[in-house]
């Protein structure tokens, strides 16, 4: 069975800052996809940026990367120069590659921006 | 940009109910599925349904749950008797088929209060 964890139940961030949230996950597979999700507010799940595990080179979207560590099965989230708008709900997710699409959850992070 | 439409966004009923939520997923999306999320936990997979039949499904579907799809456009799910802990977010999502992009996009979400 695949598990994600997230350790960090809460973190804040000073506008403009960099922060870095954690996730970790349990998988026997070799060929499959991470995510990450926010949730703000409106509780509405937004796709932030996402990784195929076969590829080494770590995915960038703007402001957001990730640092995949596959051995260590490690696949955090940097948020660089962060933003009131980033206030949300952080979900991590695993998604094996013949799953039918089905997908795995962490518990999430709350971030907070501290203006 | 397209997107995955939920209504009603709060629905409220007495146990022992029966509720539908409705979703209309992005129109050339071909996989659909349903998650919750209860207050304070993680998003959880129920179900995925992909050429009008159930493609997967977890232990939280049981037979009090069923999923259809009506017409061309909208992907419902039925919760036959509702109990207190069917009180939650539920989130429809659809996706392509493509291999290779396989992004989940969620609607908005549905809260359900069971009294």
């Amino acid at each position: 069975a695949q598990t994600v964890t997230q350790s960090q139940p809460e973190m804040s961030v000073q506008e403009a800052e960099t922060v870095t949230l954690s996730c970790t996950y349990d998988t026997s597979e070799n060929n499959y996809y991470l995510f990450w999700y926010k949730q703000p507010p409106s509780r509405q799940m937004i796709l932030v940026i996402r990784q195929e595990a076969y590829k080494q080179q770590n995915a960038t979207e703007n402001r957001f990367s990730v640092n995949f560590q596959k051995a260590a099965k490690s696949f955090s989230l940097k948020i660089s120069d962060s933003q009131l708008g980033d206030t949300a709900m952080y979900f991590c997710a695993f998604m094996k590659h013949e799953s039918g699409n089905q997908f795995y959850f962490g518990t999430g992070t709350s971030l907070t921006v501290i203006p | 940009e397209p997107e995955v439409t939920q209504t009603p966004s709060h629905q409220v009923t007495q146990m022992g109910q029966e509720v539908i939520l409705r979703c209309v997923p992005i129109s050339n999306h071909l996989y659909f599925y349903w998650y919750r999320q209860i207050l304070g936990q993680k998003v959880e997979f129920l179900v995925s349904f992909y050429n009008n039949e159930i493609s997967e499904k977890s232990e939280i579907f049981d037979d009090q749950f069923s999923v259809e799809r009506p017409d061309g456009s909208n992907f419902t799910l039925k919760i036959r008797s509702t109990k207190l802990e069917d009180s939650a977010m539920y989130f429809c999502a659809s996706s392509e088929q493509d291999r290779g992009r396989e992004k989940l996009f969620f609607g908005s979400g549905t809260q359900l209060s069971v009294l």
